[in-house]
């Protein structure tokens, strides 16, 4: 069974500081995605990487950025935290480059920025 | 880029009856389209999915309708049971990466 995991189930950070949420997945796949999940709004892409080093920005990419070092890791990063990026962060891999693959999500960081 | 609707955002239904959750979509280059469920608290996990060339598919209690020529797309639950509380989520992919997601529908099956 594919594990998604996230570093931190819930996370307090003040504003303007730089938050670093990390994900590791352990079946080898190509893919790994950043979502934030708000009531409403579903789920919104934030970055997503199909190679190591490599990544393409999503619907919603301001105010974060991203690192894939190692096929297993991808962290995203808040440079300088504020309120409106209070929300559920989703981590999620899937295995296939260019193929339909199922996403595989993580139990997801719930962040709250005071 | 891809924009998905979905209606309607909460559903209530008596156990044992039907329930229906309708997405459209914007782009008719979309060709794959899953559905996710996620129960209170958990991860959202992939229950079935559809690719553009099939108009139907079925598994067990839960099946999903493609209409490519009216862009839109249906999750249908028949029987609904206690566990089939929860919110769903329809998306559809363009460009083979980016999957865009619609805004949710919360069930509440009623015992």
């Amino acid at each position: 069974d594919v594990k998604v995991t996230q570093s931190s189930r819930y996370l307090v950070k003040r504003t303007g500081e730089k938050v670093f949420l990390e994900c590791v997945q352990d079946m080898d796949h190509e893919n790994m995605f950043w979502y934030r999940q708000d009531p409403g709004l579903g789920l919104r892409l934030i970055y997503f990487s199909y190679d190591v080093k490599m990544k393409e920005k999503g619907d919603i990419p301001e105010g974060y950025s991203v690192s894939r070092e190692k096929k297993e890791r991808f962290s995203l990063i808040l440079e300088s935290a504020s309120t409106n990026q209070t929300s559920m962060y989703l981590c999620a891999s899937s295995l296939y480059r260019n193929n339909n693959s199922p996403l595989h999500f993580g139990n997801g960081t719930r962040l709250t920025v005071t | 880029g891809e924009n998905v609707e979905q209606h309607p955002s909460t559903l209530s239904v008596q156990e044992g009856d039907s329930a229906v959750i309708k997405c459209t979509y914007s782009d008719s280059a979309s060709n794959y389209f899953p559905w996710y469920k996620q129960e209170l608290g958990k991860r959202p996990q992939l229950i079935i999915d559809i690719r553009s060339n099939v108009g139907e598919k079925k598994d067990q209690r839960i099946a999903v309708t493609l209409n490519k020529t009216a862009k839109h797309f249906s999750l249908h639950i028949t029987e609904t049971q206690p566990e089939d509380s929860a919110v769903y989520f329809c998306a559809a992919l363009l460009n083979d990466y980016k999957l865009s997601f619609g805004a949710g529908t919360t069930v509440t099956v009623r015992a």
